[in-house]
């Protein structure tokens, strides 16, 4: 066990339609950061907030936004789905230790599926 | 991005010791050498990572080449529980505050026969 906790493990839903995805980080840790995985395209980084405020983009698409609440857990919101959005969500925290961020300790993820 | 190069995949017997090995020609001189496995179905897992010596903790031991250009992750007595995919990362050492995506290649799919 990680200590990172991600809502809901599992999500079916419609083309078109909006999801929310919740990611819990590691107590103590400030800094977040989402993943896709997905079989063609492997593990993908998405964004990356912290303490509240977003750090880094990488792949992530407009229709997709994130945010990191005071409590520093963190939401990633997708919408418009399509049917390529089917995959592994994965979040993961890290804490920062003299300057440096730590090592990456990632969630058990969120399998969303898009019919 | 300095970029890595690690084989698709490897096969290895249990109890037997496991030498992923990792190229990395393009590597700074700040770069630190991370590994990653994710298991099957689990989110990924870190490792060990380090800059120019040998490392070792509970799970694994790094070996680092004197030219930083390869490094190999070095599992001293395999299990079932270590089939994974093995993933060799590079991270510039001041990723303190600013981006720090950890870019994820392919990996190595390691394969242990009972």
């Amino acid at each position: 066990d990680s200590g990172v906790t991600q809502t809901p493990k599992h999500l079916i839903t419609a083309t078109g339609q909006r999801v929310t995805l919740r990611c819990s980080p590691r107590s103590g840790d400030l800094s977040v950061y989402w993943y896709q995985q997905s079989l063609d395209q492997g593990l993908q980084f998405l964004i990356q907030y912290y303490n509240g405020e977003e750090r880094a983009k990488g792949n992530i698409l407009e229709r997709f936004s994130a945010q990191q609440f005071p409590d520093l857990h963190s939401e990633l919101n997708l919408s418009s789905l399509e049917l390529g959005d089917s995959a592994l969500y994965f979040c993961a925290s890290s804490r920062r230790d003299r300057g440096r961020m730590m090592e990456r300790y990632f969630g058990p993820g969120t399998r969303l599926t898009v019919t | 991005d300095a970029k890595t190069t690690q084989p698709n995949s490897m096969e290895s017997n249990e109890e037997e010791p496991v030498h992923l090995p990792c190229n990395h020609s393009t590597i700074s001189g700040t770069d630190y050498i991370h590994w990653y496995r994710q298991l099957p179905s689990q989110g990924p897992e870190y490792v060990i990572h380090g800059l120019t010596s040998n490392v070792n903790n509970r799970m694994a031991s790094l070996a680092i080449a004197e030219d930083r250009k390869s490094s190999t992750l070095i599992l001293h007595r395999a299990t079932l529980r270590d089939a994974a995919v093995y993933y060799c990362i590079l991270r510039p050492r001041g990723s303190g505050g600013g981006a720090d995506g950890l870019t994820f290649g392919k990996g190595t799919h390691l394969i242990i026969q009972p």
